[in-house]
């Protein structure tokens, strides 16, 4: 199964802060790559598929880039509401599989 | 507005049995794959399996193949997951899931998730 890796692990960030997550694949996946953010005792949301397409409805602060191995999730304004845990998944290969997160927290 | 809501976790000891359920509404249940995905106490997400809208194809994950089986029931708008041989690695929030239609073919579906219920909690301990 491909691997997946997070980083950082974690992070601490203020409000209005840039965040960035980086996802690295053990192998090429091409672009097939989401998003996810979860928080405690809420349906986890997906916010970009395809390494670079905004789920409908996701604000326009969240982006992702990347293909082949490299992925990024960037926040370009942390909001109070993006205080969460964020999974990157592939769906290239079977099974999908998914990274091993990164929290964000308010520093 | 779509909801899936999950059912039927709770604590169950080594070598046994429990069924989940998931109820779905705000979509046309019967036209979609559908996921099981799973995450562990301080651990991340693990896909479980999934179904065709009709039933007729299902994949899991190597860990659970045996042991557990997905199931549904379109007239009742219903996802069921049914675990046995339960172990303590077993132990994680379940999550019921929509696959992303775009990425699903006729005999399978390896996609993002768009749509998740809220989890139900399955314990396996002695």
């Amino acid at each position: 199964a491909i691997q997946l890796t997070q980083s950082p692990s974690s992070l601490s960030a203020s409000v209005g802060d840039r965040v960035t997550i980086t996802c690295r694949a053990s192998q090429g996946i091409s672009s097939a790559i989401a998003w996810y953010q979860l928080k405690p005792g809420k349906a986890p949301k997906l916010l970009i598929y395809d390494a670079s397409n905004l789920e409908s409805g996701v604000p326009s602060r969240f982006s992702g880039s990347g293909s082949g191995t490299d992925f990024t999730l960037t926040i370009s304004s942390l909001q109070p509401e993006d205080f969460a845990t964020y999974y990157c998944q592939q769906f290239n290969n079977y099974p999908q599989t998914f990274g091993p997160g990164t929290k964000v927290d308010i520093k | 507005e779509v909801q899936l809501v999950e059912s039927g976790g709770g604590l169950v000891q080594p070598g046994g049995s429990l069924r989940l359920s998931c109820a779905a509404s705000g979509i046309t249940f019967s036209s979609y794959w559908m996921s099981w995905v799973r995450q562990a106490p301080g651990r991340g997400l693990e896909w479980v399996a999934n179904i065709k809208e009709d039933g007729s194809e299902k994949d899991y994950v190597d860990s659970v193949k045996g042991r557990f089986i997905i199931s549904r029931d379109n007239a009742k708008n219903s996802l069921y997951l049914q675990m046995s041989s339960l172990r303590v690695e077993d132990t994680a929030i379940y999550y019921c899931a929509r696959d992303f239609p775009p990425y699903c073919t006729t005999t399978s579906c390896i996609a993002p998730l768009d749509y998740w219920g809220q989890g139900t909690l399955v314990t396996v301990s002695s």
